[in-house]
């Protein structure tokens, strides 16, 4: 059971927008920045997102992040099938005192 | 070229203890704070612990399920961060990924990971 709630599965056909949603707390999300990490298959995560919608240098600006109250969102727009991945959302829980993920997201590209 | 490689993995039997070493190169290390992460095998990520720069007193912080356990330290003078698994269970077993922590805003947050080490606790 994760601290952080995430669908375990998303899909969309080429070129559309996805949207996988991400709902915490008021001791993570709540008060913390929201991150998203992307895992392709058989690989390291990668930093997508950070400070809820910020896009490190080489993340395409079809990731985008959104934060409001205690939820977040990843929007994909213009699906890629190279975007077929697992998707984490992650942040900082003060009551824990550690970082807390949530369980991710499959996205499929059909 | 900046990067993290993990190494020590390997095969231990539940109670043994295990050394993960997280070798880092192409920055400075020492502006850093690092984390260990884990993926049990088909499962999601689980974050074990991280261990700050010493500017801010090298202080660790684990999750519930290590701490005890498991400790994390760090050799400035070799750019090291290591994971120290002692009393291994079976439910231990996963890759497990080092990583980098920036810090901005005031929060910590994972910005580069390295390829992971496979540990399987297994009689």
């Amino acid at each position: 059971q994760s601290v952080l709630s995430q669908p375990p599965s998303a899909s969309g056909t080429p070129g559309q927008r996805v949207t996988i949603s991400c709902s915490g707390s008021g001791s993570n999300i709540g008060i913390k920045y929201v991150y998203w990490y992307q895992q392709l298959p058989g690989t390291a995560p990668k930093l997508l997102i950070y400070s809820n919608n910020q896009r490190p240098s080489g993340v395409p600006d079809r990731f985008s992040g959104f934060k409001s109250g205690t939820s977040a969102s990843l929007t994909i727009s213009g699906l890629r099938s190279e975007d077929e991945a697992d998707y984490y959302c992650a942040g900082w829980n003060d009551i824990l005192s550690g970082r807390v993920f949530g369980g991710g997201t499959k996205l499929t590209v059909l | 070229e900046v990067q993290l490689v993990e190494s020590g993995g390997g095969l231990v039997q539940p109670g043994r203890s295990l050394r993960l070493s997280c070798t880092s190169s192409g920055f400075n290390f020492g502006d850093y704070a690092m984390s260990w992460v884990r993926q049990a095998p088909g499962k999601g990520l689980e974050w074990v612990g991280l261990i700050r720069r010493k500017a801010y007193g090298g202080t660790t912080e684990y999750a519930a399920s290590v701490k005890g356990r498991f400790s994390i330290s760090r050799d400035e003078s070799k750019n090291i961060a290591y994971l120290q698994m002692n009393s291994l269970k079976t439910e231990d077993t996963g890759v497990y990924f080092c990583t980098r922590d920036a810090r901005l805003f005031g929060d910590l947050y994972a910005d580069l990971w390295g390829q992971g080490s496979l540990v399987t606790v297994s009689s």
